[in-house]
């Protein structure tokens, strides 16, 4: 099945303690990219990347950092988490850099 | 700057009745236009989007939008709607130059029996 997937779909952690959102694709899309979605604000773009090796600054990238090693993996670190940054985070991915976008499930993010 | 607005927090609608989420956009360039629902504890779906050509794109469930380059709008419609199309919705428009993506704040159709 065609699919984006993210873990952990739940996080719960503490000021300062760095951590990991993964996220997969299995389309081969050369496109990918985080938002965070909070309420009022609809969803904002973190970092995207246009193919492996190539990431760019969304709308929002401060204090967050991505990866494109590989063209199906895209993982979203928090070196230093802060409150925040506590958001439901998605992780997308297009065939291209103009179409339509894939989601995952989202990961529900709580910095204490 | 690129921005997307989406005036309603909420829309209304009897089922049945069509339906009209309002989605007004400012980019520079052509713009690629999309329009994408949520369900709750979902991602987001995409419905339809608007690249080049007829104004009039007709996308999944019914859904349709119109193109209007001289008001900048780019309105989703259903002419018949139903229940299940209660959910969240959001208008995007890529930034072509910047390969970026930019959404509105969301709409919530509330669509009652």
């Amino acid at each position: 099945e065609a699919q984006v997937t993210q873990n952990p779909r739940y996080l719960i952690t503490v000021t300062g303690k760095k951590l990991t959102v993964t996220c997969s694709q299995n389309m081969n899309h050369e496109y990918m990219s985080w938002y965070r979605q909070d309420p009022g604000l609809g969803l904002r773009q973190i970092y995207y990347s246009m193919n492996v090796e190539v990431t760019d600054k969304g709308d929002v990238p401060e204090g967050y950092k991505v990866s494109r090693k590989e063209k199906r993996n895209f993982p979203l670190i928090l070196e230093s988490p802060s409150p925040n940054q506590t958001s439901l985070y998605f992780c997308a991915s297009s065939l291209r850099g103009y179409g339509e976008q894939y989601f995952g499930p989202g990961t529900r993010l709580t910095v204490t | 700057a690129q921005s997307v607005a989406q005036p309603e927090d909420q829309v209304n609608v009897a089922e049945g009745n069509p339906l009209t989420v309002k989605c007004t956009y400012s980019v520079s360039g052509n713009p690629y236009l999309f329009w994408y629902v949520q369900y709750p504890n979902r991602g987001l779906q995409f419905l339809l989007k608007y690249i080049t050509g007829d104004n009039l794109v007709k996308g999944s469930y019914g859904f349709e939008a119109e193109f209007n380059k001289s008001q900048t709008s780019f309105h989703l419609k259903k002419p018949s709607a139903l229940v299940s199309d209660s959910a969240l919705y959001f208008c995007a428009v890529r930034d072509m130059n910047f390969n970026k993506f930019y959404f509105g704040s969301g709409t919530k159709l509330n669509v009652k029996p």
